[in-house]
């Protein structure tokens, strides 16, 4: 059975880091694209960033220079660090496995919650 | 960047009424287009890729069908666990993107 199980947020200040991640199980991680799609509360999805199985990155202009994707396949965990975060980064956070192509999401993580607030 | 609007906003209807939701793009997808399920406090669920193949367990009431700048996502007879927000997604072009969303309530 394919889990992805997020961990990392929290509550932190503008301008202020994270690093989060994504342990993942039930598959051949490093077979497999991965992404980071995120949701502010109350709104629609906002796909953040992708890393295929060879390892290029992806990155929403949004996100340009303040985030950076990673994955360690010996480890099965997927990264995001978050840095430079504004008020608007605020969101939950979802992991996701791509079907395939990178970009379509199969199996998705419940999410981790980022707060940027002073 | 590719912008996907989705209509209507909130669909109203009965159980077991068929629903017709709609997702047009900017430019064409060709067939690169997903749509996804998601419920209150849940992640979403891919229903269909590729404008009209299921995915792996969504039942055959499901179906999509479209290309190039407009698609369809149809659900033959609405069943109680069905009243959910749907988005569209595409894929053809990075940024790949989403559509703000199709909330098909309960009348």
């Amino acid at each position: 059975e394919v889990q992805l199980l997020e961990s990392g947020g929290g509550l932190v200040q503008p301008g202020g880091s994270l690093r989060l991640s994504c342990a993942a199980s039930g598959f051949t991680f490093s077979g497999y694209a991965m992404s980071w799609v995120r949701q502010a509360p109350g709104k629609g999805l906002e796909w953040v960033s992708a890393i295929n199985a060879g390892g290029s990155t992806f990155y929403a202009d949004s996100v340009k220079g303040r985030f950076t994707i990673s994955r360690d396949n010996s480890k099965n965990t997927l990264y995001l660090q978050v840095s430079s975060l504004r008020a608007e980064d605020t969101a939950v956070y979802y992991c996701a496995k791509a079907i395939i192509a990178m970009g379509i999401l199969d199996y998705w993580g419940q999410g981790t919650l980022v707060t940027v607030s002073s | 960047e590719i912008v996907l609007t989705q209509s209507p906003a909130t669909l109203s209807l009965s159980p077991g009424e068929r629903a017709t939701l709609s997702c047009r793009a900017s430019q064409s997808v060709s067939i690169y287009l997903a749509w996804y399920q998601q419920k209150p406090g849940q992640a979403p669920r891919l229903l269909i890729y590729d404008a009209s193949n299921r995915a792996t367990g969504i039942p055959a009431r499901f179906s999509g069908s479209g290309s190039g700048t407009d698609f369809t996502l149809t659900i033959s007879s609405l069943e109680p666990e069905d009243f959910a927000v749907y988005y569209c997604q595409q894929r053809s072009n990075w940024p790949y993107t989403f559509g703000q969303g199709t909330k098909l309530e309960i009348k």
